[in-house]
């Protein structure tokens, strides 16, 4: 099925400890997204990107990298996990805004990483 | 700065009544709204936007939301509510056509809507 996956589903990790999120989608979206839930504070943008190649930082971009070598990929990685990054973790993606405006609907969700450092 | 309220941590309402879910937002020029659900472990599904035209827009699962420009509010409401409905749902804004700045979604801190049998 069409649509946008994240591996792993959980993941427990030590404080100091790297590790990649993954994130797919197949229906050729140029702009790909990383957001994180934390109860109370809604979803936050971590990094986001427009198109292969590009990336840019969200909201709370610390901690975190992302690379776009491929429409397709857009993995998120900690370099040295914190409790502080305890979180749900929701990867997104849409078509480009002019297209999204007429037919889209913001954004196609994965269903989420629930990450936990300790 | 952009950025979206949803001043209810939590609504309650009994099975076949109507309820709404209430959300503001606070952004200069015309934004597209967007109301969201996520189901316990899932990730969000989309319900509706409203990007231009009718004030009132239908989405999926019967839901509907009022654009008031005015009060810069785009409340969710449903007229007969059922348990399957118990979710939790995201008020989100977006500017249009951003793509050179921040190009995602502001979302609101989430309403917890639980109906009661």
């Amino acid at each position: 099925n069409a649509g946008v996956t994240q591996t792993p589903k959980f993941q427990v990790l030590k404080t100091g400890q790297s590790m990649t999120l993954q994130c797919a989608q197949d229906m050729n979206h140029e702009y790909m997204s990383w957001y994180r839930q934390d109860p109370g504070m809604g979803l936050r943008l971590i990094h986001y990107s427009v198109g292969a190649g590009i990336t840019d930082q969200g909201e709370v971009p610390n901690g975190y990298n992302v690379s776009r070598s491929t429409t397709e990929d857009f993995p998120l990685r900690l370099l040295s996990a914190a409790p502080s990054q305890t979180s749900v973790y929701f990867c997104a993606s849409r078509i480009q805004a002019r297209l999204d405006r007429l037919s889209g609907r913001g954004a196609f969700f994965g269903q989420g990483t629930r990450l936990t450092v300790v | 700065a952009q950025s979206v309220a949803q001043p209810e941590d939590q609504v309650n309402v009994a099975e076949g009544n109507p309820l709404t879910v209430k959300c503001t937002y606070s952004v200069s020029g015309n934004p597209y709204l967007f109301w969201y659900v996520q189901y316990p472990n899932r990730g969000l599904q989309f319900l509706l936007k409203y990007i231009t035209g009718d004030n009132l827009v239908k989405g999926s699962y019967g839901f509907e939301a009022e654009f008031n420009k005015s009060q810069t509010s785009f409340h969710l409401k449903k007229p007969s509510a059922l348990v399957s409905d118990s979710a939790l749902y995201f008020c989100a804004v977006r500017f249009p056509y951003s793509g050179g700045g921040a190009d995602g979604l502001t979302f609101g801190k989430g309403t917890h809507l639980i109906i009661q049998p």
